[in-house]
């Protein structure tokens, strides 16, 4: 069975730091990753979501970076955090096939002081 | 790209009372339309989705419609029960896979 991997489940990290929030998926090939970010009470940002290895598009332009260095790894980077960047930060993967159900990891709760 | 909006942000029913929420697209190329239940302090998980070419789907206590034409999709829970207390998500997808949420609903069912 396929499941995901997300880490840490928490974070805190002073203004200015850097981040690297890390997301593997086992049990399937290809598939689609996605980095979304939840805002206390808001809904589910999507930031970024590859098809494929280094294939990354980009949702909203900020400080965050995403890279896919092999085909079942996700990695959401910053160089330089920002108070703003606090919330939790979800990863998701679904089937290679279009338009099928997406599995959440865990999440990341991330603060920035 | 897409912009999925969704009504209201909170929705307090009684328990057996039935309860809808709401939600539009701006991308007419979307045709997956997923809703998503998330429970305090757990992921989303997904409780039914709908496809373009499908007007009408039902899971026994839920139902989901979707008019395309006026691109809005709605959530129907009936019977509502404590258990079905959580914040509930929309989202729309094109064949890119792009898979975008709306703000989520907040669904409080009162004993």
């Amino acid at each position: 069975s396929q499941t995901i991997h997300q880490w840490p489940a928490t974070l805190v990290q002073p203004v200015g730091s850097p981040l690297s929030l890390e997301c593997t998926v086992e049990g399937t090939s290809n598939p689609n990753l996605y980095w979304y970010r939840q805002a206390a009470g808001r809904g589910l940002q999507l930031l970024f979501y590859s098809v494929g290895i280094g294939q990354i598009s980009s949702e909203v332009p900020q400080n965050l970076s995403a890279s896919r260095p092999q085909d079942r790894q996700f990695i959401l980077s910053s160089k330089k955090l920002l108070l703003s960047d606090s919330g939790f930060y979800l990863c998701a993967w679904s089937a290679i096939l279009p338009n099928t159900e997406a599995f959440f990891g865990q999440g990341t709760r991330l603060t920035v002081v | 790209g897409e912009n999925v909006e969704q009504h209201p942000s909170t929705l307090s029913v009684q328990e057996g009372d039935s309860a809808v929420i709401k939600c539009t697209y701006s991308d007419s190329a979307s045709n997956y339309f997923p809703w998503y239940k998330q429970e305090l302090g757990k992921r989303p998980q997904l409780i039914i989705d709908i496809r373009s070419n499908v007007g009408e789907k039902k899971d026994q206590r839920i139902a989901v419609t979707l008019n395309k034409t006026a691109k809005h999709f709605s959530l129907h829970i009936t019977e509502t029960q404590p258990e079905d207390s959580a914040v509930y998500f929309c989202a729309a997808s094109t064949n890119n896979n792009d898979m975008r949420f709306g703000a989520g609903t907040r669904l409080t069912v009162k004993p």
